[in-house]
């Protein structure tokens, strides 16, 4: 039972790449999240969808964009990375508000 | 604006004697609480939830909350601390809207000292 799987763990890129952080449930949930955590930050929403065909903005979209590819899959882009976008991003899954399921988390270094 | 508030960066405590972790929210209406454990390099753990009834909920590995309306808080507790409960932890709110998302506060590191 996997749960949540993200890939990759961890990725370092340098100003101005792009790359795609994937993520897919196994849970049948309906709902999605994209996280960044910072230090002393705790977890800022990027996007969600809150179900399939749908996505929305949440706290810090600026510089990603999201695409939920089907129920199971949903993943995060970077167009052109900044050091700023250093950070581990976290996805997660859910059924209602009862509680979210969190994969292993990417850690992301812009350099 | 909705936000959490995790007010202790940490807190230190001996094996054996009880913990306090505090968390006190601004969401409006009556939303779900929250706490997650973070253990180094994994992801969030579930510990436990309230939605509604009794204001001490229990949870895994021994952790409880209690709910307070008045005061907005949602603080967790443990009777005896554990070396092995070091770890950071995390308050979040469910606002109660269609998105399920979840507000975080900023974490609370936990050092259970021998």
């Amino acid at each position: 039972n996997a749960g949540v799987t993200q890939t990759p763990k961890f990725q370092v890129l340098k100003t101005g790449q792009s790359m795609t952080l994937q993520c897919a449930q196994d849970m049948n949930h309906n709902s999605m999240y994209w996280y960044r955590q910072d230090p002393g930050m705790g977890l800022r929403l990027i996007y969600y969808s809150a179900s399939e065909g749908t996505t929305d903005k949440g706290e810090v979209p600026n510089g990603y964009n999201v695409s939920r590819l089907n129920k199971r899959e949903f993943s995060l882009r970077l167009e052109s990375a900044a050091p700023s976008q250093t950070s581990v991003y976290f996805c997660a899954s859910s059924e209602s508000n009862l509680g979210a399921f969190f994969g292993q988390g990417t850690r992301l270094t812009v350099v | 604006a909705q936000s959490v508030a995790q007010p202790e960066d940490q807190v230190n405590v001996a094996e054996g004697n009880p913990l306090t972790v505090k968390c006190t929210y601004s969401v409006s209406g009556n939303p779900y609480l929250f706490w997650y454990v973070q253990y180094p390099n994994r992801g969030l753990q579930f510990l436990l939830k309230y939605i509604t009834g009794d204001n001490l909920v229990k949870g895994s590995y021994g952790f409880e909350a209690e709910f307070n309306k008045s005061q907005t808080s949602f603080h967790l507790k443990k009777p005896s601390a554990l070396v092995s409960d070091s770890a950071l932890y995390f308050c979040a709110v469910s606002p109660l809207d269609s998105s399920y998302k979840l507000i975080f506060g900023s974490g609370t590191r936990l050092l259970v000292r021998p």
